[in-house]
């Protein structure tokens, strides 16, 4: 089992770009969420889904869009790149006991 | 609103030292608590929860509802203890939203 994926490892992107990364999973776990992960600031969740078709906000979703139409799948869109966007991207699934599995992150750069 | 402190960005002992690393937390109710590691160049993973009050890689964490704080200790730290250590919360309500601390950057130093 792969668990969680993600693509790309590394992006860069230009002010104003759009790109959507990518988040899979094979635990067929129903709560999958985004995070951005920033030096000295944890962990802040973007957003967040309870299962297909159901998606919601975090702390810091201005910029970012979702979609849930798979239980597999989860990406993560970003609308029009700003350098303040500038991060690792981490996406996690859910098990039953409340534990998180993550992905191994999409580094981030908007010039 | 549900919420982590991790007062120490970053945490520095000697190997065979005992390392305590802090995390409290404020929620209403009754939370699930977690420890996450990350070890350079890999995903971050989970270490341990509260629930199952198990030791791992020779880590302890007892929740103190009273002192709303769930500390991580070790009694002898190693050099490959190294690592981001992430204190988290997961509500019962606001359908299970996790919140997590900043983090501290532990090293053990030879």
């Amino acid at each position: 089992n792969a668990g969680v994926t993600q693509t790309p490892k590394f992006q860069v992107l230009k002010t104003g770009q759009s790109m959507t990364l990518q988040c899979a999973q094979d635990m067929n776990h129903e709560y999958m969420s985004w995070y951005r992960q920033d030096p000295g600031m944890g962990l802040r969740l973007i957003h967040y889904s309870v299962g297909a078709g159901i998606t919601d906000q975090g702390e810091v979703p201005n910029g970012y869009n979702v979609s849930r139409s798979t239980t597999e799948d989860f990406p993560l869109r970003l609308l029009s790149a700003a350098p303040s966007q500038t991060s690792v991207y981490l996406c996690a699934t859910r098990g039953r006991a409340g534990e998180q599995f993550f992905g191994p992150g999409t580094r981030l750069t908007v010039l | 609103a549900q919420r982590v402190t991790q007062p120490e960005k970053l945490l520095s002992v000697f190997k065979g030292a005992p390392v305590e690393l802090k995390c409290n937390y404020s929620y209403s109710g009754s939370p699930e608590l977690f420890w996450y590691v990350q070890y350079s160049r890999q995903r971050l993973q989970l270490l341990l929860r509260h629930i199952s009050r198990e030791s791992i890689k020779g880590f302890t964490a007892d929740l103190n509802k009273g002192e709303t704080s769930f500390h991580l200790k070790k009694p002898f730290a190693q050099e490959e203890d190294s690592a981001m250590y992430y204190c988290a919360l997961s509500g019962r309500t606001n359908a299970g939203k996790s919140t997590f601390g900043d983090g501290t950057t532990l090293t053990v130093k030879p």
